[in-house]
């Protein structure tokens, strides 16, 4: 089945610097990459994703960056704040029929220092 | 506003015990989920069901059932709950857009 590793599982950056977390993915056909944010005894929400005909998206201070060829997607957050402290989830999703559901990362806890 | 509810949001059994969680949604999404979710191991997938007539295993199902009462309700059972059940669930919705829309989880502790 698919599989999706994500690195690395703890991250500390200080105030302003920036932090990028990746994730690779085993099956071809996945063609849907999303990022969830869980910030502590809160429910994980969409912060940005993107979908296979596009090789990066920007939201903010927030990136996500895709290479197909490799199989592996990255979140970039820049200038980070310490409300950006949370566990980060990578996901995939597959091109449909008995694939069609998400299987996520282990999860990065991100923690920023003020 | 349009919810996804999950109850109880706490739970303490024992070894044995049958325990079933419910969440209920007022998205209106066709497609829901049941993840479990373990430091260190992220979310799981226990089952997914995309209509009411719909029930899919997921990665992890073993030890467990579901039952997709309606559109807006569908509930996971512990048959006979054991320890290693410890964790946080949580209930999603979706619409098969992309996009999951969670619940505020349910933590179950089976001593």
């Amino acid at each position: 089945g698919e599989n999706v590793e994500q690195h690395p599982s703890t991250l500390s950056v200080q105030e302003g610097d920036s932090a990028v977390i990746k994730c690779t993915y085993s099956d071809s056909a996945s063609n849907y990459f999303p990022w969830y944010k869980q910030e502590l005894g809160k429910r994980p929400q969409l912060i940005i994703d993107i979908r296979s005909n596009v090789g990066e998206k920007k939201d903010q201070r927030i990136a996500v960056t895709l290479n197909k060829t490799a199989k592996h997607f990255s979140l970039h957050i820049t200038e980070t704040q310490p409300e950006d402290s949370a566990v980060y989830f990578c996901a995939t999703k597959g091109g449909g029929g008995a694939t069609n559901k998400l299987i996520f990362g282990t999860g990065t806890l991100l923690a920023v220092q003020p | 506003d349009a919810d996804v509810t999950q109850t109880p949001r706490n739970r303490i059994t024992k070894t044995g015990k049958r325990i079933m969680l419910e969440c209920s949604q007022t998205k209106g999404h066709d497609r829901m989920y049941w993840y479990r979710q373990d430091p260190g191991l992220g979310l799981r997938l226990i089952y997914y069901s995309f209509d009411v007539k719909d029930i899919n295993k997921g990665e992890i199902s073993d030890g467990y059932s579901v039952s997709r009462q309606a559109q807006a309700k569908f509930s996971l059972s512990l048959e006979s709950a054991i320890p290693n059940q410890t964790a946080l669930y949580f209930c999603a919705t979706g619409t098969g857009t992309g996009e999951l829309f969670f619940g505020e989880g349910s933590r179950l502790t089976v001593l």
